[in-house]
């Protein structure tokens, strides 16, 4: 089973700010959270990870909560081209294991 | 520039009629892994590979193998294929880009494969 639940879906009018939460309650303490995103079905893209500290880069924003349990990834002015399944997954950043991806959440940004 | 690069990208092949789906990174990572997509149940690991000649099953290893010859590459084989394989497999690699000091999974652009 995956570590992380979303939601199934959601909708973002274009321009404006898309927060997908991500909700990974059993997380330890040498895992961080990352963020994929797959259009289509090309090969799914990383976008930003963190362990507990927030993180911006030119794609995104992630806060992670104080407990880190939970996380949201933030397109700050969504476009069309966003219109993407998006992956929240936990994982340490060596140890190498068994990665679970979830269903996801679909993002479709609306004109 | 840094990549996983996956051939064939489409295979139709008949009931088993083995088959091989080769993978190459370009980063020296040492993990690799290999995922199947189909409608409705995301990404699922099928084998992955912590380093030359050690493999591991994933959740879905049935009716695939897969070998670690050298770092680079990561072949998936099916010996028997069924049409219960029909999927969109993906191939993958972890750790720091070319030029990045971030670790990260990269992902090749996929193989589309019909099995009648």
């Amino acid at each position: 089973d995956a570590k992380t639940t979303q939601p199934t879906s959601m909708d973002c009018a274009e321009g404006r700010a898309a927060n997908l939460p991500c909700n990974h309650s059993t997380i330890s303490g040498n895992e961080y959270v990352y963020w994929y995103r797959q259009i289509h079905s090309q090969g799914p893209q990383y976008i930003i990870h963190g362990l507990k500290n927030n993180e911006t880069n030119e794609m995104a924003s992630l806060i992670i909560t104080e407990d880190r349990k939970s996380s949201t990834l933030i397109l700050p002015h969504a476009t069309l081209r966003d219109t993407a399944v998006y992956y929240c997954i936990v994982r340490p950043l060596i140890r190498y294991d068994k990665v679970i991806f979830g269903p996801g959440t679909s993002l479709s940004v609306i004109p | 520039e840094a990549q996983v690069t996956q051939n064939p990208r489409y295979l139709i092949t008949v009931t088993g009629k083995k088959l091989t789906v080769t993978c190459s990174q370009n980063m020296n990572h040492e993990y690799m892994s290999w995922y199947r997509q189909d409608p409705g149940l995301g990404l699922r690991q099928i084998y992955y590979s912590m380093n030359v000649e050690v493999t591991d099953k994933g959740d879905v290893p049935e009716g695939y193998k897969v070998s670690r010859k050298e770092k680079r590459n990561f072949p998936l084989i099916l010996e028997s294929p069924s049409p219960n394989q029909t999927s969109l497999y993906f191939c993958a690699s972890w750790g720091k880009g070319l030029a990045d000091s971030s670790y990260e999974q990269y992902f090749g652009p996929g193989t589309r494969l019909t099995v009648t």
